[in-house]
């Protein structure tokens, strides 16, 4: 495709909700990454995928946090019981293999009220 | 503790000036560091990978240097543009590995 392509750019939720955020990679990246942005922070990493091994979860920052990842493809991060500290900007990257260049979708801006 | 350090605080400059932004960190040993750029509302944009054993990199009005010894890192932009305010981000991967750990950013205004 063009680019990482995210949705939806915009999700507001009420506390206790569950949510899930779509990233689509670039076409033939076999690398995903998710980051977390909090307002006027820098990027908190989350997780990462790499063709057919296992995700490194190690950033998750609790288990209400989950990724999928279909084969080199779509990604989901899906958030249970979502909570206020929950708000942020949920950054997707893709790049064409790890370690290279990390392409950026524009972001979910989530809001947990 | 492990943690990356950029300048907090705005770098404002005139037109056609160098742009200077630091990055500092500390107990990392990174095989190479990037530098992006970031927009408001927008994701980061890679700019420049310098590796740990080269000393400076050059693209166009960018330059980056890397000195492992003070585990710092330099990005200047030269002939500063109104077209180049933006929040400049530098990033390492600290274990050779693919988790890129990120600093918040410092955000450059050029002035006409």
């Amino acid at each position: 495709g063009a680019g990482v392509s995210q949705s939806p750019s915009n999700k507001v939720t009420e506390k206790g909700k569950d949510v899930e955020l779509r990233c689509d990679p670039i076409s033939g990246h076999t690398a995903l990454y998710w980051y977390r942005q909090r307002l006027g922070q820098g990027l908190e990493f989350l997780i990462y995928f790499q063709g057919n091994s296992a995700p490194d979860k190690s950033g998750l920052p609790s288990d209400r946090f989950s990724a999928e990842r279909t084969g080199e493809s779509v990604s989901t991060l899906t958030i249970q019981r979502t909570q206020q500290e929950d708000s942020a900007v949920y950054l997707c990257a893709s790049s064409l293999d790890l370690g290279d260049e990390q392409f950026f979708g524009p972001g979910t801006r989530l809001t947990v009220l | 503790s492990q943690k990356i350090e950029q300048n907090s605080e705005a770098l404002n400059i005139q037109e056609g000036k160098t742009a200077t932004l630091t990055c500092n960190y500390t107990n990392y040993s990174p095989a190479y560091l990037q530098w992006y750029r970031q927009d408001p509302g927008r994701g980061p944009v890679f700019l420049l990978l310098i590796r740990e054993n080269e000393k400076e990199k050059r693209k166009e009005r960018l330059k980056v240097t890397f000195d492992t010894t003070l585990k710092q890192s330099l990005f200047h932009i030269t002939a500063s543009q109104p077209a180049d305010s933006a929040t400049y981000l530098c990033a390492l991967d600290p274990t050779g590995g693919f988790k890129t750990i990120f600093g918040a950013g410092t955000r450059l205004f050029v002035k006409a």
